[in-house]
């Protein structure tokens, strides 16, 4: 059972426009939630993340939001660059520990000219 | 870079066989941290050291076991392989044994044949 779903394996945004990757989650119990970018052949690297208190972060053109009442939250690059290809891991946890974070199974964006 | 190195890059071995899996965490970091990432998963969280000491336990098989040494590297011993630990083996390290701010390195690609 999947408690991080990323329903879109893969999502293609032109230069320039907004990218929105999605995720939803079943675990109400969850307090933070962090997303993750990985290139190929490198490790995943903490991109924003926001606790549960807040419903919104901002860090330059990437947002985060969260909609706690639909265990779902999304993340926002405006714009889109070709260096934001790569491919977007959701997570979340349940307390502070990193050892408590789940990942979902992430979605690879594409950034096309 | 994030700090973190991990040896081999790419494995292949035979099913049945046993592997070691090695990590130097970032300088200064004491928790090491094992994930797994199998085809279209997400990353399942394995195992956690802090100080050479257990602290968490994941997904993790009893055909696989880990230890961290006193010079603080962390070795990931994988026994009769099969071929579904084909995998994408990732260690991350911390600062603390809490917090959720993690450093992953490249990863160890294992093939089972």
């Amino acid at each position: 059972d999947q408690q991080v779903k990323q329903n879109s394996p893969s999502l293609s945004v032109q230069e320039g426009r907004i990218s929105i990757l999605n995720c939803d989650y079943t675990n109400s119990m969850f307090d933070y939630f962090l997303w993750y970018k990985k290139y190929p052949a490198e490790g995943p690297t903490f991109l924003i993340s926001i606790s549960s208190i807040k419903d919104k972060n901002e860090d330059g053109r990437f947002t985060v939001f969260l909609n706690k009442s639909a265990k779902h939250l999304s993340l926002h690059i405006v714009p889109s660059q070709p260096g934001d290809s790569a491919v977007y891991f959701c997570a979340a946890s349940e307390g502070s520990s990193a050892s408590k974070i789940i990942f979902g199974s992430g979605t690879r964006l594409s950034i096309r000219p | 870079d994030s700090g973190v190195t991990q040896t081999p890059k790419h494995l292949i071995t035979a099913t049945g066989q046993r592997v070691t899996l090695r990590c130097s965490p970032r300088s200064g970091d004491l928790s090491v941290y094992w994930y797994q990432q199998s085809l279209d998963q997400g990353l399942q969280f394995l195992i956690q050291y802090y100080n050479g000491e257990e602290r968490a336990k994941g997904n993790i098989l009893e055909r696989f076991s880990a230890q961290q040494f006193p010079d603080l590297h962390s070795e990931l011993n994988l026994s009769s392989l099969e071929l579904g630990d084909s995998a994408l083996y990732f260690c991350a390290s911390s600062v603390s044994q809490g917090g959720n701010t993690i450093y992953f390195g490249e990863g160890s690609w294992l093939t089972v044949v």
